[in-house]
């Protein structure tokens, strides 16, 4: 069965450094997003992207992230300069189209641990 | 914007109970997903509800979704251990957007 996929599982880095988390999307789908999970605590919104742009973003979502499809597979969510609040499991998500039933398909996420 | 409430945020129940997860939330929406999150693990889809009156079921869970009362329910019959996990809701955002928003989640612990 056809699945989100990430990398890397955990990360572990530096208050400051530049983080990318990696996801490849289930093939056919057209509708890419990240959400994050703060340990313990609910699902939250960062951004959904489609035909190469940034379809609508979160308050989260400030000026230290940004994403990327950089060709046909994958798609990232780069922190440019990662602060302790930041650590957490970050989800990928893929949707086929929104305009059918637009389920969501996570990937196992990535945690990232900011020291 | 959309804000989404789940009740109860804990759920401790005995096998072969019945009980209700309740998701309230606070403006129109046009579909609402349940999830299932077993510990360190990701997201499963469980049911997605698409209009006023739906219901869905599976297995021991059996979702519905009423639009004019703005609220869902998880309604599990017969628990198993197997069903220990925690359960999101999550309504879509004004129509024509792309973002869902995740209730609080409900942790069930199903005792043996």
């Amino acid at each position: 069965e056809p699945e989100v996929t990430q990398t890397p599982s955990h990360q572990v880095t530096q208050m400051g450094q530049e983080v990318i988390l990696r996801c490849v999307p289930i093939s056919n789908h057209l509708y890419f997003y990240w959400y994050r999970q703060i340990l313990g605590q609910k699902v939250e919104f960062l951004v959904s992207f489609y035909n190469n742009e940034i379809s609508e973003k979160s308050e989260i979502f400030d000026d230290q992230f940004s994403v990327e499809r950089p060709d046909g597979s994958n798609f990232t969510l780069k922190i440019r300069s990662t602060k302790l609040e930041d650590s957490a499991m970050y989800f990928c998500a893929s949707s086929k189209t929104p305009v059918n039933t637009g389920e969501l398909f996570f990937g196992e996420g990535s945690r990232l641990t900011v020291l | 914007e959309l804000k989404v409430e789940q009740n109860p945020l804990f759920l401790s129940m005995q096998e072969g109970k019945n009980y209700t997860i309740y998701c309230n939330y606070s403006t129109t929406s046009d579909r609402l997903y349940w999830y299932r999150q077993d510990p360190g693990k990701s997201l499963e889809s469980l049911f997605v509800l698409l209009s006023n009156g739906a219901v869905k079921q599976e297995g021991r869970l059996m979702a519905s979704l009423d639009t004019k009362a703005r609220l869902s329910t998880l309604h599990i019959t017969a628990a198993v251990h197997d069903l220990s996990a925690t359960y999101f809701c999550a309504p879509r955002g004004t129509p024509g957007t792309y973002k869902y928003i995740f209730g609080t989640g409900t942790r069930l612990k199903v005792l043996a």
